[in-house]
């Protein structure tokens, strides 16, 4: 099965509000990182997080991560048309270089 | 894309037939990764390799095979391929030291 499991599935928001959207994993990691793919498209990376770190932002997002829950939150503020799409995580695990994603969660920003 | 191509972009297949897909980068990555996006599933991992000649597998490895005998080119064989292997065929890579993937614009696979 898979590392990490993202929710919701599926998002739907209004122009300008925010949208949060959760990764849960299994196993300890290195670091967490949240990925970005529009429809028909490769992925972008958006953010990185280790496993020492609590918080991190750029730009508008702001991701956590809460490893005794191994779980991490990606807060997007204002949100805009443009951040219609899917958006991963994916983990890398210690001493591994396997890096593992998770289903997604595809938001759709409303005009 | 940061110079990470995928050939062919599109293929249709049959079952049984064999098939390769290619990545090819332009930036000395050291890793590189095989992923598999079908609905409901995400990306799942098929193979990566961490060098010339160095691969391991990865969450769904049967019935794909991986080669790597240059740093520029990672291919991808289907050795018999079947309808289960409908998918889009997503290629990255990254440099040591760093974790960040950036990834083809991918390979979609119809076998029919």
């Amino acid at each position: 099965s898979q590392q990490g499991e993202e929710d919701p599935q599926a998002l739907s928001i209004q122009e300008g509000e925010n949208a949060t959207m959760n990764c849960s994993y299994k196993t300890s990691i290195n670091n967490l990182q949240w990925y970005r793919q529009n429809s028909g498209r490769g992925l972008v990376h958006l953010i990185l997080i280790r496993s020492n770190e609590r918080e991190k932002h750029s730009g508008r997002l702001r991701v956590t991560l809460d490893t005794s829950k191994k779980s991490s939150s990606l807060l997007i503020t204002a949100s805009r048309a443009a951040d219609t799409a899917s958006y991963f995580c994916a983990t890398a695990l210690d001493r591994d270089d396997k890096i593992i994603f998770g289903k997604g969660t595809r938001l759709h920003i409303l005009p | 894309d940061a110079g990470i191509t995928q050939s062919p972009r599109h293929k249709v297949t049959e079952t049984g037939t064999p098939v390769t897909l290619r990545c090819h980068q332009t930036e000395n990555h050291r890793y590189m990764y095989w992923y598999r996006q079908d609905p409901g599933h995400g990306l799942r991992l098929i193979h990566y390799s961490y060098g010339v000649k160095d691969t391991d597998k990865g969450e769904v490895s049967d019935g794909y095979s991986v080669s790597r005998s240059k740093t520029e080119d990672f291919l991808l064989t289907l050795e018999s391929a079947t309808s289960s292997q409908t998918s889009v065929y997503f290629c990255a890579a990254r440099t040591s030291g760093s974790y960040e993937q950036y990834f083809g614009p991918g390979t979609r696979l119809t076998v029919t």
